[in-house]
């Protein structure tokens, strides 16, 4: 079945790293994906990976990707008070017509200056 | 280039009314999702649109619950005689084609209250 899993909530030091994880069922995903969504805002693509690479780096955002765990993993270095948001991952499905994505809860970042 | 739009931002509707909910995709997008996303939960699919078409509604609840998306004009989402359960934050997100790697991006949700 399709079912993605986080952990509720994380606080953290500003200027100190965040590491938010993910668990996955589908082993079909095709792209994992990190959206972060701001109070009363939609969802803002952060980053991604394809799922037959382990790491991707983007400034400050580190992705890991266990295939065989079924773990995937968000670094923010140094992070900012800005960053205080909820931090969804998603899988991506691509069964039958449609290319769909599977939401994880959200991991509610607090961010303390 | 604007992004996804959605509108209203709120909407407030008494059991028993009818809620509509626009979407107007990203500029050269033809593909348009709604997702629902109850209190405290992730975002659940609820239908995929291409212009005039239903692709797939397999998240679709089977009653009170339609969407469509003209040939003109932004994709609406209606729920006929809402429910309190229908509160929740509706999303939209748009993509160019259904390809794997086509990545979604998201308007900023209509909140719907059911008094």
């Amino acid at each position: 079945g399709e079912d993605v899993e986080q952990s509720l909530f994380l606080s953290v030091r500003e200027g100190d790293s965040s590491v938010i994880n993910c668990t996955y069922t589908d082993s079909s995903s095709t792209y994992l994906y990190w959206y972060k969504q701001e109070p009363g805002a939609g969802l803002q693509l952060l980053t991604y990976i394809f799922s037959n690479m382990d790491m991707k780096q983007d400034q400050r955002l580190t992705v890991l990707l266990n295939k065989k765990d079924k773990h995937l993993s968000l670094r923010i270095a140094d992070t900012q008070t800005g960053d205080s948001a909820i931090y969804f991952c998603a899988e991506s499905i691509l069964g039958g017509a449609t290319n769909k994505l599977i939401f994880g809860t959200g991991t509610l970042l607090a961010v303390q200056p | 280039n604007a992004g996804v739009m959605q509108n209203p931002r709120h909407l407030v509707r008494r059991r028993g009314q009818e809620a509509r909910l626009r979407c107007s995709p990203m500029k050269g997008h033809s593909h348009v999702y709604w997702y629902r996303q109850l209190p405290e939960e992730g975002l659940k699919f609820m239908v995929y649109l291409q212009k005039e078409n239903i692709i797939d509604e397999s998240g679709m609840p089977k009653e009170r619950f339609s969407a469509e998306f003209p040939k003109e004009g932004p994709s609406i989402l209606r729920i006929q005689q809402v429910v309190r359960g229908d509160s929740a934050a509706y999303f939209c997100a748009s993509s160019r084609s259904r390809r794997s790697d086509e990545k979604l991006f998201f308007g900023s949700g209509t909140q719907l209250s059911v008094l």
